[in-house]
């Protein structure tokens, strides 16, 4: 069955730098992949989209990358800001099909 | 900006109760799901809903489940026979076209099995 590894349960960092978040997949093929923000008690909030012919997305200080090859997504956020702490989750999707979430990983970003 | 919502945004019920879930999607939207979370688990889907009909569903979506498009504009999911495993937030979403894969959540409801 498939399977959605985020690479760890929780990130911490120190405002400015860099999170770099990692989603690794199995018996799957999927035609993107997506990335949602989950605070605690709300529902997911759509962040990004690549779809399998892309290898970079970016939206303002977000970037994703998509390696089918790897099977691996990294998701970056440049400038981290104490307002990023939140859950990150990566959901797998291919067309007209519903979405496979990953357990999602939690940064804390301080300050 | 459109929003999808849900009522009510806690539920408290005992076991073997029915319960009915509320979404209201995006306006312009034409796919529609339902999704549970588990306290402190993944997001599971449980089904998805297009052109008035079941697209989908998962293993999870037994015959104690169901959904409805009552009216143009209320998605509700009904669960018969309420058990206390079903505890969970349940998160509707929509996705405006066949073209967009992007899903927008509502901010669910927490429902509590005792």
């Amino acid at each position: 069955s498939q399977k959605i590894e985020q690479n760890s349960e929780a990130l911490n960092i120190q405002e400015g730098k860099t999170a770099t978040l990692t989603c690794n997949y199995t018996n799957y093929s999927p035609a993107y992949l997506q990335w949602y923000r989950q605070d605690p008690g709300r529902g997911p909030v759509f962040l990004l989209l690549i779809r399998e012919n892309e290898k970079e997305k970016r939206k303002e200080r977000l970037k994703v990358t998509f390696d089918t090859t790897l099977k691996q997504s990294l998701f970056h956020i440049t400038a981290s800001q104490p307002a990023d702490s939140a859950t990150y989750l990566c959901a797998l999707g291919q067309a007209g099909t519903a979405l496979i979430f990953g357990k999602g990983t939690t940064l804390s970003v301080s300050s | 900006e459109p929003e999808v919502t849900q009522t009510p945004s806690h539920q408290v019920t005992q076991m073997g109760q029915e319960v009915i879930l509320r979404c209201v999607p995006i306006s312009n939207h034409l796919y529609f799901y339902w999704y549970r979370q588990i306290l402190g688990q993944k997001v599971e889907f449980l089904v998805s809903f297009y052109n008035n009909e079941i697209s989908e569903k998962s293993e999870i979506f037994d015959d104690q489940f169901s959904v409805e498009r009552p009216d143009g504009s209320n998605f509700t999911l009904k669960i018969r026979s309420t058990k206390l495993e079903d505890s969970a937030m349940y998160f509707c979403a929509s996705r405006r076209s066949a073209l967009t894969y992007e899903q927008y959540f509502g901010p669910g409801t927490r429902l509590t099995v005792t």
